[in-house]
């Protein structure tokens, strides 16, 4: 079955790099059709959708955040990094990644990880 | 970007009712639309993914429709377990946007 797990620093100290990592199994990010997203919930609001990666290494952001975000794939690690530099306190948030695939679900986020907590104060 | 919009933003409700959450695009979607139900401290959960198709494992009361620009989910006899936010949330391009969610409350 799909796995996916985050991690990385809780505690990020303005205006540091956060350097999230997703580590998942059960499926490969070589195959046509896959991805791996990663989307935020700061507490008490909505998801806010950051970034995508695809099997063939195309690589989306969002608009507003597209400056300061990286996402990377190891696939023979299946691995998925996500940096955000510049952290600021608005940046505290639960990070999650989640498995996508183009073709079975039409892009929706199928599988996610439990989320890591990350807490931007100096 | 594509808008999600959704209403209401929050609704009381009782075991057994019938519940309607509707989403809105700011553009036509076509059918790229799902569906994700949270509970507090957990991940969202997909639901329902191209406006209609139930995730393997999820109940039959929940069930969903549209297409263009307007969607709805409806869940046909609200279960205790139900009581939660939902999100919709647009796959047909980047970036990935989401409603701003609908909190399902107990009456």
């Amino acid at each position: 079955q799909i796995t996916l797990k985050e991690s990385g620093p809780t505690l990020v100290k303005p205006p540091q790099t956060l350097t999230l990592t997703c580590t998942f199994s059960g499926f490969s990010l070589s195959i046509s059709g896959m991805g791996v997203g990663w989307i935020r919930q700061p507490p008490g609001k909505a998801l806010e959708w950051l970034a995508l990666i695809f099997w063939d290494n195309d690589k989306r952001y969002s608009p507003s955040l597209k400056s300061r975000l990286t996402i990377t794939k190891d696939t023979s690690k299946n691995q998925v990094v996500l940096s955000m530099t510049n952290m600021d306190p608005v940046d505290t948030a639960t990070y999650y990644c989640a498995h996508s695939d183009l073709t079975r679900t039409l892009g929706a986020f199928d599988y996610w990880g439990q989320g890591t907590l990350v807490t931007v104060s100096s | 970007d594509i808008q999600m919009t959704q209403s209401p933003s929050s609704l009381s409700a009782s075991v057994g009712d019938r519940v309607t959450i509707t989403c809105r695009a700011s553009q036509s979607i076509s059918t790229y639309l799902n569906w994700y139900q949270q509970k507090p401290g957990k991940a969202p959960n997909l639901l329902i993914y191209a406006t209609s198709s139930l995730q393997s494992g999820v109940p039959s009361r929940f069930s969903g429709s549209g297409s263009g620009t307007d969607f709805t989910l409806t869940i046909s006899s609200l279960e205790p377990d139900d009581f939660a936010t939902y999100y919709c949330q647009q796959s047909y391009s980047t970036p990935r946007t989401f409603g701003q969610g609908t909190k399902v409350e107990i009456k």
